[in-house]
């Protein structure tokens, strides 16, 4: 069965902090995987990595994939309260067509 | 920018009644989904839409049913709503890309929150 999982579940950190996201997989003829921000209710896109150990970066936030190990990781440095979300990993698939499959995601606390 | 527009934020229904969950899209995407999202579960796909008057079933769609009529508005519908089907629902759309159907960049409503009492 394919599956997204994503640890930590939450985690709380201080402003300034330096926090990892986890998102291994298990998927048949994986094709992609993206991180999307929520915040109130509406998910925002964040990265799409297809190749394994590239780094894609946008401002202090940044993710790789490693296509050998099934995981990814989303890095975000010197956190800000407006950071305070949750994180979500969707895994695409050639099997799938249109569909993605989402982890639980991971709520992230920035507290000033 | 991409606007999914979901026409209510929260709904309060009673059991055994008939839920229409309506959402509109204004950039010509061919796709369109419906997941809800529970505390733990993540988001699960009910339907999808590769174009109009198609639908596809998605992982959970037992007790729910899709209508597209046009191509920018793809409309859940719950036949006879229960307590278990209390959910934030997730409407979203994406351009298929090149020659596959794909699902990448899906831009996402802000979310229904249904409550079946």
């Amino acid at each position: 069965e394919d599956k997204v999982v994503q640890s930590p579940l939450s985690l709380v950190v201080h402003e300034g902090d330096t926090v990892t996201l986890n998102c291994s997989y298990e998927v048949t003829n994986f094709r992609s995987l993206l991180w999307y921000k929520q915040e109130k209710k509406a998910p925002t896109f964040l990265f799409m990595l297809t190749s394994s150990g590239i780094e894609k970066k946008s401002g202090r936030l940044s993710s790789i994939l490693d296509k050998k190990e099934l995981f990814s990781i989303l890095n975000i440095t010197a956190t800000q309260t407006g950071d305070s979300a949750v994180y979500l990993c969707a895994v695409g698939s050639m099997e799938y067509g249109n569909k993605l499959v989402f982890g639980a995601g991971t709520i992230l606390r920035v507290k000033s | 920018d991409v606007k999914v527009t979901q026409s209510s934020r929260y709904l309060v229904k009673r059991t055994g009644e008939k839920v229409f969950l309506e959402c509109v899209q204004d950039m010509d995407h061919e796709n369109m989904f419906w997941y809800r999202q529970d505390p733990g579960l993540g988001l699960r796909l009910i339907y999808f839409s590769y174009d109009v008057k198609m639908k596809e079933k998605g992982d959970i769609p037992e007790g729910y049913s899709v209508s597209r009529e046009k191509k920018e508005r793809f409309s859940l519908i719950l036949e006879s709503a229960s307590t278990n089907q209390t959910s934030m629902y997730l409407c979203a759309s994406s351009r298929p890309q090149g020659g596959y159907t794909t699902n990448e960049k899906l831009f996402f409503g802000s979310g229904t929150q249904l409550s079946v009492l």
